[in-house]
């Protein structure tokens, strides 16, 4: 299993062009969240998928931020026209969601990041 | 929605001193409850979790405590070494599979020698 992977480890982009982040969970993990984190601050929610279904995107900016869940292929976090305040590290977990009589596993496994630079 | 808060922000420690993180959380529907280690640049890793079923959990030097009356949860580190120095993140989540995982803004670990 060689857990969550994201690509590209550094994106460099121009202000105005679209960052396009993927992230493939763990084997077996049905279950995707995107987080944002700014240098020196916490992990912010964005959006969290189930393979074809946006289960929560209430963290996602309206604009310029779309995400992705086919059924083949890796979750797709899409930026449009990006701005010098969209750079940050953007990491993807992803998680099981086994339901086990009253509570469910959630436990989440993250990638190790896509550090999005806006110049 | 859920908040979770996290306190303190930053924290400075001997070695081989104990080390205590606090958390509270908001919505009284949260049952499960991750911590997770970040060092500089790399990703955050789950280091141990626990579930409302259960008050304390403890690993070898880390232990959680939860309490769910006041909505406080606990992350305990004793006997603190140089690798325990890191950023340490608080979580809360809900019993259902729409239940997103909100984390705590954070707490910056440095373990003086």
């Amino acid at each position: 299993n060689a857990g969550v992977m994201q690509n590209p480890r550094h994106l460099v982009r121009r202000r105005g062009q679209e960052a396009r982040l993927r992230c493939s969970p763990m084997k077996g993990h049905s279950h995707v969240y995107w987080y944002r984190q700014l240098p020196e601050e916490g992990l912010k929610f964005m959006v969290y998928l189930q393979k074809e279904n946006i289960i929560d995107e209430s963290g996602m900016p309206k604009e310029r931020f779309s995400a992705e869940f086919p059924k083949e292929g890796p979750s797709i976090l899409r930026i449009q026209q990006v701005v010098r305040g969209d750079s940050a590290a953007y990491f993807c977990a992803s998680s099981p969601i086994i339901r086990q009589g009253w509570s469910v596993d959630t436990e989440a496994f993250f990638g190790q990041g896509t550090r999005l630079t806006v110049v | 929605g859920e908040n979770v808060e996290q306190h303190p922000s930053t924290l400075s420690v001997q070695e081989g001193d104990s080390a205590v993180i606090k958390c509270t959380y908001s919505d009284s529907a949260s049952n499960y409850f991750p911590w997770y280690k970040q060092e500089l640049g790399k990703r955050p890793q789950l280091i141990i979790d626990i579930r409302s079923n259960v008050g304390e959990k403890k690993d070898q030097r880390i232990a959680v405590t939860l309490n769910k009356t006041a909505k406080h949860f606990s992350l305990h580190i004793t006997e603190t070494q140089p690798e325990d120095s890191a950023v340490y993140f608080c979580a809360a989540s809900g019993d259902s599979s729409a239940s997103k995982i909100i984390f705590g803004s954070g707490t910056r670990l440095s373990i003086r020698p």
